[in-house]
């Protein structure tokens, strides 16, 4: 079975560019998180999803972030304008539902660097 | 608020020798713990989880987590580590009947031949 899959897996850009990372949970997962990943700060989440609503966005850092989830199977990040200080490793994970009890399945991230 | 530390940034082991990451973490009530491990270049995979019941929890590749409420620690041990354990090792916390995972900062661990 595939995992979660992320695209693209790596991304380069220049500062004030309009970013926007995708991601396709497990089929039948109804919960969708969106981590990002710095040396500084660690593994931080920045938004959840449960049955395609945003449940929690308190962890997404200024309004240049925005993420949908406009179906089941799909789930885009946004950062416009990027900066250089987004430059991070970016994850989306899936589970079957809402609750800790549930595991979370991680995909392999997008390495994000802003110029 | 919740908080996870983990105070070993980086740790050196010889293949075979035996293994103990440690997590402490800082919360009202107990809540559920984890323990993910990272591969280079990978996503995060689930070790092993508490909820309740018995403190000493087995895991996947041979790892198990004891929880010890008295010192709010989740120590992650093995007892003979094999080279493909090199990896990143993040504990994370979060409360029961919540979504939300806090990580620790993570403890990178390098196996000697």
């Amino acid at each position: 079975d595939a995992g979660v899959i992320q695209s693209p897996r790596h991304e380069v850009t220049e500062m004030g560019q309009e970013v926007t990372l995708r991601c396709k949970p497990i089929s039948g997962h109804n919960s969708l998180f969106w981590y990002r990943q710095t040396m500084m700060r660690g593994l931080e989440l920045l938004i959840y999803f449960n049955n395609n609503v945003p449940i929690d966005d308190s962890g997404m850092p200024e309004d240049r972030f925005s993420a949908k989830m406009p179906n089941a199977s799909f789930s885009t990040l946004k950062i416009q304008p990027s900066e250089p200080r987004d430059s991070a490793v970016y994850f989306c994970a899936s589970s079957l539902g809402a609750g800790l009890t549930n595991e979370q399945f991680f995909g392999p991230g997008t390495r994000l660097t802003v110029l | 608020a919740q908080s996870v530390t983990q105070p070993d940034i980086h740790i050196t082991v010889s293949e075979g020798a035996s293994l103990e990451l440690r997590c402490n973490y800082s919360y009202g009530a107990t809540p559920y713990l984890f323990w993910y491990v990272q591969s280079p270049g990978q996503g995060l995979q689930l070790l092993l989880k508490y909820f309740s019941g018995d403190t000493l929890v087995q895991g996947i590749k041979g790892f198990e987590a004891e929880f010890k409420r008295s010192q709010s620690s989740f120590n992650l041990r093995k007892p003979s580590v094999h080279w493909s354990d090199a990896a990143e090792y993040f504990c994370a916390v979060g409360p029961q009947g919540a979504q939300k995972l806090v990580f620790g900062q993570g403890t990178r661990l390098t196996i000697n031949p």
